[in-house]
């Protein structure tokens, strides 16, 4: 079984500020790392996924993550926020030799950008 | 092209009556996905269908819920005697197959307030 921890519920940011949104997991067994974000009214859509090799990986939008496996964390990173970037952000596992892909999410992130 | 639809937007019914969630998946995608978000939680999975079968239902809370996808394309949520503790976000996603890491494409979900 798996489990994902989002710390922070709310980040407000200001324009063209840098931000971090944590994600810490917790798995039995080897999984793959994604990261969703949700607009306003809007369904799901992929930033950015860990599957293997580099663990500094590069989404849409600017966004990248680091999988940092000893302290079993992908968190994410932006350095210059755009009011566009206003959303609900998600991380999630899955168990990367189970057939299925279903995913685990955490909690959510709600990214408010301040002009 | 097409992304995944999802209709009704929104199901308002009253505690004890039937619904049924309908959803279509991207053309040629075969495995589908459904997972609920109830109000500030992230999306939690219910099931998946690889084809036509369930593949696995392990996320679905009782035996109030069943889902169908009889010619491997649309599927349809059904939940009987809804309850209050049922209000919220039907989610739909679908992915070319389920191997592990496959993005998954989400639709805009369908609300369901049970009254």
């Amino acid at each position: 079984a798996q489990s994902v921890t989002q710390l922070d519920s709310q980040v407000p940011v200001f324009e063209e500020a840098p931000v971090e949104l944590r994600c810490n997991y917790s798995s039995s067994v080897s999984v793959y790392l994604f990261w969703y974000v949700q607009y306003p009214n809007q369904g799901l859509q992929l930033l950015l996924k860990y599957l293997s090799g580099s663990t500094l990986v590069k989404g849409i939008n600017g966004f990248e993550a680091e999988f940092n496996k000893s302290q079993t964390s992908f968190h994410l990173r932006k350095p210059s926020v755009h009011i566009s970037d206003t959303a609900e952000y998600f991380c999630a596992v899955s168990d990367n030799e189970a057939a299925g892909n279903k995913l685990t999410f955490g909690g959510g992130t709600r990214v408010l950008v301040k002009p | 092209g097409a992304g995944v639809s999802q209709t009704p937007s929104n199901k308002v019914t009253e505690k004890g009556k039937y619904v049924e969630l309908r959803c279509d998946p991207i053309s040629g995608h075969t495995a589908l996905y459904w997972y609920r978000q109830s109000l500030g939680q992230g999306p939690e999975f219910l099931i998946y269908f690889q084809g036509t079968g369930a593949a696995d239902d392990s996320g679905l809370p009782n035996d109030r819920f069943f889902a169908v996808r009889p010619e491997g394309s649309v599927s349809t949520l059904k939940i009987q005697r809804t309850e209050r503790g049922d209000s919220a976000v039907y989610l739909c996603a679908s992915s070319l197959n389920p191997s592990p890491g496959n993005e998954q494409f989400f639709g805009p979900g369908t609300r369901l307030t049970v009254l």
